[in-house]
């Protein structure tokens, strides 16, 4: 069966700083991977999906990056912080219809 | 402008009593609608996939309904439990595609003994 991890689960980072969130998917392979941002009160929003290794989509422009160096991890990064950046941060993959999601890192932001 | 909307934002029910979930989309082209359930601190799981065609599917005691003419939906939920007590999201695709999703903001869901 398929599973999905995320790591770390909880992060507290000042601003300014650095930012690296994992993610792996097992069982499957050629998935089609994605990275969501939910901020108190919102809905999900799409920051980042790949469709194959080194091919990154990005959604919405923001000091963030993803990498995907391998076909099932997928990495997002910051050199540097922002308040705003704080929230729960989610990755996904597919290989069509359905949709899985991981348990997800709540990053705060200080 | 594709949008969905949930109502209510939230709500709070005794056990084993019975809720409706609404969710209002004004998305096109329309290609399937999801619910899914994300307990606090966990990423969302899937209950109902409903695709142009189809009015109903149940999982359990969750059923979910689509009417695809006045693009509305709900989430029924029977006999409640403490465990039922999460955010539920409405997701509607436009699309085959996993970027073609659009997601509403949430019912929260709180269920008390």
């Amino acid at each position: 069966s398929q599973t999905i991890h995320q790591w770390p689960a909880t992060l507290v980072q000042p601003v300014g700083s650095p930012l690296s969130l994992e993610c792996t998917v097992e069982g499957t392979s050629n998935p089609n991977l994605y990275w969501y941002r939910q901020a108190a009160g919102r809905g999900l929003q799409l920051l980042f999906y790949s469709v194959g290794i080194g091919q990154i989509s990005s959604e919405v422009p923001q000091n963030l990056s993803a990498s995907r160096p391998q076909d099932r991890q997928f990495i997002l990064s910051s050199k540097k912080l922002l308040l705003s950046d704080s929230g729960f941060y989610l990755c996904a993959w597919d290989r069509g219809y359905e949709q899985y999601f991981g348990p997800g890192t709540r990053l705060t932001v200080t | 402008k594709n949008q969905v909307e949930q109502s209510p934002q939230s709500l709070i029910i005794l056990e084993r009593k019975n809720c409706t979930l609404q969710c209002n989309y004004t998305v096109s082209p329309f290609s399937n609608l999801r619910w899914y359930k994300q307990d606090t601190g966990r990423g969302p799981v899937s209950l109902t996939i409903m695709t142009f065609s189809e009015n109903t599917k149940s999982n359990g005691r969750y059923t979910a309904t689509l009417d695809a003419d006045t693009k509305q939906s709900s989430l029924h939920i029977t006999a409640s439990q403490l465990s039922d007590s999460a955010s539920y999201i409405c997701v509607v695709s436009v699309g085959q595609a996993g970027t073609a999703l659009i997601f509403g903001k949430g019912t929260t869901l709180s269920v008390s003994s």
